[in-house]
């Protein structure tokens, strides 16, 4: 039932392994999001995408990579892992007519050792 | 500097009692969304608006474009209240991004 779902939920990685973070919608949105959550920043924002075959960079794009092969699949690929990148990650949907308004996944809790 | 400023960073309130988190805008955002945060880590949509005023149960939102802040108010507090309320706004131009303040984490004690 719930519309946005995030896989796994939460990972260890390597240094300088390759992760990718999963997203699926069912919301039928255009728009997708991925946000990294860590302590005194808030939610920022690493790529986000119009529609299948769209990413653009957010805020924070450097060491990561998104990928939008249809309208309800967004991932989030990080080819060489840091322990920076250390975090909770969330995806996110929304419309194009109503801007700003999203809904987000229950977050991935991602550690890089 | 920061584009949303949420205040207080934290906030104790006792049960039964209530109060209200600001976030202040440093430049013209056209929408304005609140979460909460859960002990689970979910975000919880609370309000959307564009404009105006919204009310849903204990809680009540206003949102000023014009002055630049949105409000979240928060009357009757309980224990399941507790949690970090994050406000998340959209500045013009289409691509819809939310800018998000640093979150109030609110305890609500017996």
């Amino acid at each position: 039932e719930a519309a946005v779902t995030q896989s796994p939920r939460n990972k260890v990685a390597v240094t300088g392994g390759k992760v990718t973070l999963s997203c699926n919608q069912t919301n039928n949105h255009n728009n997708m999001y991925w946000y990294r959550q860590d302590t005194g920043h808030g939610l920022r924002l690493i790529h986000y995408s119009y529609g299948a075959g769209s990413t653009e960079k957010g805020d924070i794009p450097d060491g990561y990579k998104a990928s939008r092969p249809s309208q309800e699949n967004f991932s989030l690929i990080l080819e060489l892992a840091t322990p920076s990148q250390t975090s909770v990650y969330f995806c996110a949907s929304g419309r194009t007519d109503n801007y700003a308004e999203q809904f987000f996944g229950p977050g991935t809790r991602l550690t890089v050792l | 500097g920061d584009q949303v400023e949420q205040s207080p960073s934290a906030l104790s309130l006792h049960e039964g009692t209530g109060s209200a988190l600001r976030c202040n805008f440093t430049t013209t955002m056209r929408a304005v969304q609140w979460f909460q945060q859960n002990s689970r880590g979910s975000l919880i949509n609370l309000f959307y608006l564009a404009s105006g005023t919204k009310e849903n149960g204990r809680l009540k939102s206003t949102f000023n474009s014009k002055e630049s802040y949105s409000t979240l108010h928060i009357r009757d507090a309980q224990l399941e209240d507790s949690g970090t309320y994050f406000c998340a706004a959209a500045g013009g131009g289409s691509n819809a991004k939310l800018t998000f303040g640093k979150g109030t984490k609110l305890s609500v004690k017996s």
